[in-house]
């Protein structure tokens, strides 16, 4: 089983819809990431959490919402979603004990939104 | 600005050497670091440099020049599965990657 899972693995959806995308993970990191990927340009880093208490805007975090259930759970929410938000979505964490920083990912939430 | 620039695609044959260049700028810099991405797949960790010099893993070795803000990968005894994008990443000052839209490196046998 991957330590990283994401839910669902590809959605199609209609603009003006909600949709959420779900993380867990199994690794123990305090750390968690939402990144989007789309074709031509790098991760782009959407949200992010240090611990259940601390949640943090990234670079594109208009027209997104996260919420941290748990220290293993991590949610990206879109609440009314637009066609420039299909894109290729990563959920990641790090390990606040570690040097490198590394980052682990879960496979990916490919979102098409109509 | 942050900025990170490598480039778009390479093509290599199977068996020979690779060295994918990235160039960066960052506010503040705590380390730099190469992912591998196969198509559809997640991003995996290649390395991590924080000082100059160059760092040999097996096949791949990633070296870092923090004066130039330069760094490359450089990929031995070339293999199929080698074909894949490779992610340049660098750390600002705030403990954030910021990355480059990555290099697709094609193998050819």
């Amino acid at each position: 089983d991957a330590d990283v899972t994401q839910t669902p693995r590809n959605r199609i959806t209609k603009t003006g819809k909600r949709i959420m995308l779900e993380c867990s993970q199994t690794k123990g990191h305090d750390r968690m990431y939402w990144y989007r990927q789309d074709p031509g340009l790098g991760l782009r880093l959407i949200y992010y959490s240090f611990d259940v208490k601390d949640i943090n805007k990234g670079e594109i975090s208009d027209g997104y919402s996260v919420s941290r259930q748990a220290q293993a759970k991590f949610s990206l929410s879109l609440e009314s979603a637009i066609p420039n938000q299909t894109a290729l979505y990563f959920c990641a964490t790090s390990d606040l004990k570690r040097d490198t920083g590394e980052l682990f990912f879960g496979e990916g939430s490919r979102l098409t939104v109509l | 600005g942050q900025n990170i620039d490598q480039p778009t695609e390479m093509t290599a044959t199977e068996g020979a050497i690779v060295q994918i260049n990235c160039t960066y700028q960052t506010s503040g810099f705590n380390g730099l670091f190469w992912y591998q991405q196969h198509a559809g797949e997640a991003p995996t960790f290649l390395s991590y440099n924080v000082l100059d010099g160059l760092e040999e893993k097996g096949r791949f070795s990633s070296f870092l020049s923090r004066s130039k803000g330069y760094s490359y990968l450089l990929l031995k005894e070339l293999q199929m599965k080698d074909s894949a994008s490779y992610l340049c990443a660098s750390m600002d000052s705030n403990y954030q990657l910021i990355w480059g839209a990555g290099t697709k490196l094609i193998i050819k046998p």
